[in-house]
């Protein structure tokens, strides 16, 4: 499973939109990306994941640059019950794991 | 309710105990996963299941013993734990092709070894 890179920590005014950033430089052809969300002592929340197409759902929208290496996970109005930690990882479709790094710690602040 | 249930929400035991821990899901899932998360850690992939099966062991010491009777109930078996154990264990659950459902996760036993 490829390597992702994620800034540790991202503050955002609430009402806001967030774009958190993630650096997948070596993903492979058939690796998806997935966004989780972890709030303070709970467990890890799907968000959305794509493999190279834009993606949306209610929750966030997905950005994939063409050549795959990064991706941007855009939360269009954040609320303070955004606050959480959010996870990039990319995981094969067959036999893969999700296997979590550190992750960015997103703030929203009144 | 995520549709997977951890029992119990927080366990405090002595390092002499034995205790379970219990996850359940009722999504249709045929993988179970069992993760440790540590104070300001990452979460760590401890056990997987696929079809009941044990198909990933990461190096987990065998004081955590992981059973899985189906393919809706997975248990980790917890006996003469360190301090150190303590953390939150997550249960999570997906089809065996991860990539196209992705994981739902419970909400995870916090445990306190004393």
């Amino acid at each position: 499973d490829a390597k992702t890179t994620q800034p540790p920590s991202m503050d955002c005014a609430e009402g806001r939109a967030a774009n958190l950033p993630c650096n997948h430089s070596t993903i492979s052809g058939n690796e998806y990306v997935y966004w989780y969300r972890q709030i303070h002592s709970q467990g890890p929340q799907y968000i959305i994941h794509g493999l190279k197409n834009n993606e949306t759902n209610e929750m966030a929208s997905l950005i994939i640059t063409e050549d795959r290496k990064s991706s941007t996970l855009i939360l269009p109005h954040a609320t303070l019950r955004d606050t959480a930690v959010y996870y990039c990882i990319a995981v094969y479709n067959q036999g893969g794991k999700l296997i979590f790094g550190q992750g960015t710690e997103l703030s929203v602040k009144p | 309710e995520t549709g997977v249930t951890q029992t119990p929400r927080h366990l405090v035991m002595g390092m002499t105990n034995k205790k379970s821990l219990k996850c359940e899901q009722h999504l249709g899932h045929n993988a179970m996963y069992w993760y440790k998360q540590s104070a300001k850690k990452p979460l760590e992939l401890m056990f997987v299941y696929n079809f009941k099966e044990q198909t990933e062991n990461n190096s987990v010491p065998s004081r955590f013993s992981p059973e899985c009777p189906n393919s809706s109930h997975l248990f980790l078996h917890l006996h003469t734990l360190q301090p150190e154990d303590s953390a939150l264990y997550l249960c999570a659950s997906s089809q065996p092709r991860p990539g196209s459902w992705g994981y739902t996760f419970g909400s995870g036993t916090r445990l306190t070894v004393v």
